[in-house]
């Protein structure tokens, strides 16, 4: 089966420019996270779907960020307006559902430079 | 605080040597445990993962974990150590209904 898929893989924008990520997750997964990853730490959980439905989004900065997965399959991360300290690898995951036993897959990343 | 400590930022072995990294929790509870790895430009890969019963477990590649409660640790092993392991292995913890908590990360090094 095909994997997580996400792009761009690399970005590069000035600060208080905005910008956006994509992913679509494996068919049938209904649990879609976002992670932000810093350079030299473990991804930090963003946001979490349960099929269109946000189930978590406690560390998500709302004033910069927004997410949505419209009709329950891929999902969009943005970033208006970003700042230097917003550069980090952009991950995107999958489960099939939220049950802890479940495997969560991840794409390859963005990878979101803000100079 | 809850939290998954990775004592090790950085361990530099030699091909063929034997590895061990380490991983730590803090919860009240005893979490599902993961060791996931990942390679330069790349998601990260599920290496093995722990719910319940062996506290010795199997993972992909040659790597295996054991769970200590005793120790709230849930250490990373291999017997020897090929050059395409180099890479960055991060710990993740869950507890039930709960979502995923990552430690920093180890990142290792082959030395030929």
């Amino acid at each position: 089966e095909a994997g997580v898929a996400q792009s761009p893989r690399y970005k590069i924008i000035e600060k208080r420019q905005s910008v956006a990520f994509w992913c679509n997750p494996i068919s049938g997964h209904a649990t879609l996270y976002w992670y932000q990853q810093i350079l030299g730490q473990g991804p930090k959980l963003l946001i979490q779907f349960q099929n269109n439905g946000v189930v978590d989004d406690s560390q998500l900065p709302k004033d910069r960020f927004s997410a949505e997965r419209l009709k329950g399959v891929d999902s969009t991360l943005k970033i208006q307006p970003a700042k230097l300290e917003d550069s980090a690898v952009y991950l995107c995951a999958s489960r099939r559902t939220s049950g802890s036993h479940n495997e969560q897959f991840f794409g390859p990343g963005t990878r979101l430079t803000v100079l | 605080a809850q939290s998954v400590t990775q004592p090790d930022i950085h361990i530099t072995v030699s091909e063929g040597a034997s590895l061990e990294l380490r991983c730590n929790y803090s919860y009240g509870a005893t979490p599902y445990l993961f060791w996931y790895v990942q390679s330069p430009g790349q998601g990260l890969q599920l290496l093995l993962k722990y719910f319940s019963g062996d506290t010795l477990v199997q993972g992909i590649k040659g790597f295996e974990a054991e769970f200590k409660r005793s120790q709230s640790s849930f250490n990373l092993r291999k017997p020897s150590v090929h050059w395409s392991d180099a890479a960055e292995y991060f710990c993740a913890v869950v507890l039930y209904g709960q979502n995923f908590v990552f430690g920093p990360g180890t990142r290792l090094s082959v030395l030929p």
